[in-house]
């Protein structure tokens, strides 16, 4: 079974640029995270999807953030502009269906705001 | 106040130790609980999840206390791959949230 994947790995751009990280879960998993991971902390809700539907996005920023899911499969965070504090790991997970907990992660896209 | 709270650490034992670490949470609402483990500069993979009678698997025991609002997560025999940080996370109304994390490093 493929996992959760991420793209790009890596990605560095001057602030007020635009930046998109795409992910696709793994297949047949409902449930669609968007984490953000900073050096030294856990992983931060952004938002939640199930199926095609954002069900939580209350922590995330809207002013710059977005997110979408289109038909329920594979997902993009876009952040315009960047600012230099959004310099973090972004991660991609996926649950089979919402409430199991058995969060499967992608590798990441870490970013850096110059 | 983190919803999740967890020592930081590190902890620094020698091959073959046992340790433990706790974690609490804050809102009582909290449902199930789980261990992850995520290596250095690797994404957080899912450790054992936490149930009411405590559980073990291998080496490692798990023991929920839901009137003091905590989890712990026991290892013994510890192995030098054993090092990584360790995630307390709690699941509230399907939201999954992460503590902070607990680094473990086995020495030789």
């Amino acid at each position: 079974e493929a996992g959760v994947v991420q793209s790009p790995r890596y990605k560095i751009i001057e602030k007020k640029q635009p930046v998109a990280f795409w992910c696709n879960p793994i297949s047949g998993h409902n449930t669609l995270y968007w984490y953000l991971q900073n050096l030294g902390q856990g992983p931060e809700l952004l938002i939640r999807y199930e199926n095609e539907e954002a069900v939580d996005d209350s922590q995330l920023p809207k002013d710059r953030f977005s997110a979408e899911r289109l038909k329920g499969v594979d997902s993009t965070l876009k952040i315009q502009p960047a600012e230099l504090g959004d310099s973090a790991v972004y991660l991609c997970a996926s649950e089979r269906q919402t409430g199991t907990g058995e969060l499967f992660f992608g590798e990441g896209s870490r970013l850096t705001v110059l | 106040r983190k919803e999740v709270e967890q020592d930081p650490g590190p902890f620094n034992v020698p091959e073959g130790a046992t340790v433990a670490f706790n974690c609490t949470y804050s809102n009582s609402a909290s449902q199930s609980f789980f261990w992850y483990r995520q290596d250095c500069r690797k994404e957080p993979k899912l450790l054992m999840s936490v149930y009411s009678s405590g559980n073990e698997d291998g080496r490692f025991t798990a023991q929920l206390n839901r009137a003091s609002q905590y989890i712990s997560l026991l290892i013994r025999d510890s192995k030098l791959s054993d090092s990584a940080t360790y995630l307390c996370v709690v699941n509230r109304a399907s939201k999954i949230i992460f503590g902070s994390g607990t680094r473990l490093s086995i020495r030789p």
